[in-house]
């Protein structure tokens, strides 16, 4: 069974760090694509951040570019998100999603998110 | 930042077609894709590519494109299709993949 299980989230004060990871099963990780995509309570969805098959290539959105770092061990089958001077409106339902399409080419392309995990919970408050 | 917009909400009555729309400038360019939220649950991919459906995905949903817009068709609406629908596709450099606001669809 193709299965993205989340962990790392949690309550953490404004200005401090976070860690999530994405663990993969069921799948070749290795051969896709991954992203994080995020939800805010009531709100619709939010792509954060994308990174290649071989870490080659990798996006940010333009309201986490600089504080967050996403990254992932091929050999563990396991996608991060690093998460510096997190804010209150970063709190929000953090989903690791992959990429439908195997590609094996030198820039992220933004395809489909075909299989999604079922979030962790990140809280920004004081 | 590049937008995509579509309305928040459609109204529809069990077997009529409902039809959500999704416009950007982007989208002559970039391909669309689209997902269903249920309440409480992770997004389901249910059209990619502007109109291919996934192996799963009830035939009853479609998808189109025309220029700036792009559309997800649902004919023969069924009461457990009542969700939030989410339109998904790249900014026209390609480096920012970009959500539509969501529209909720009610089956009334």
């Amino acid at each position: 069974e193709v299965q993205l299980v989340e962990s790392g989230g949690g309550l953490v004060q404004p200005g401090r760090s976070l860690r999530l990871s994405c663990a993969a099963s069921g799948f070749t990780f290795d051969d896709y694509a991954m992203h994080w995509v995020r939800q805010a309570p009531g709100k619709g969805l939010e792509w954060v951040s994308g990174i290649s098959w071989n870490s080659g290539s990798i996006g940010y959105a333009d309201s986490v570019k600089g504080r967050f770092t996403i990254s992932r061990d091929n050999a563990k089958n396991s996608l991060y998100l690093q998460m510096n001077s997190l804010r209150a409106e970063d709190t929000a339902l953090y989903y690791c999603a992959k990429d439908k399409f195997r590609d094996f080419g030198t820039q992220l392309v933004l395809n489909a998110f075909d299989i999604w995990g079922q979030g962790t919970m990140v809280t920004v408050s004081s | 930042s590049y937008e995509l917009t579509q309305p928040p909400s459609v109204s529809v009555s069990p077997g009529q077609t409902a039809r959500i729309t999704c416009s950007g400038d982007a989208l002559p360019k970039q391909y669309a894709y689209w997902y269903q939220q249920k309440p409480g649950q992770a997004p389901v991919l249910v059209i990619y590519k502007d109109s291919e459906r996934p192996s799963g995905i009830p035939e009853r949903f479609s998808g189109s494109s025309s220029g700036t817009t792009v559309t997800l068709t649902i004919s023969g609406v069924q009461a457990e299709d009542e969700a939030d629908y989410y339109c998904q596709s790249a900014d026209s450099s390609g480096t920012s993949a970009v959500f539509g606001g969501g529209t909720q669809l009610t089956v009334l």
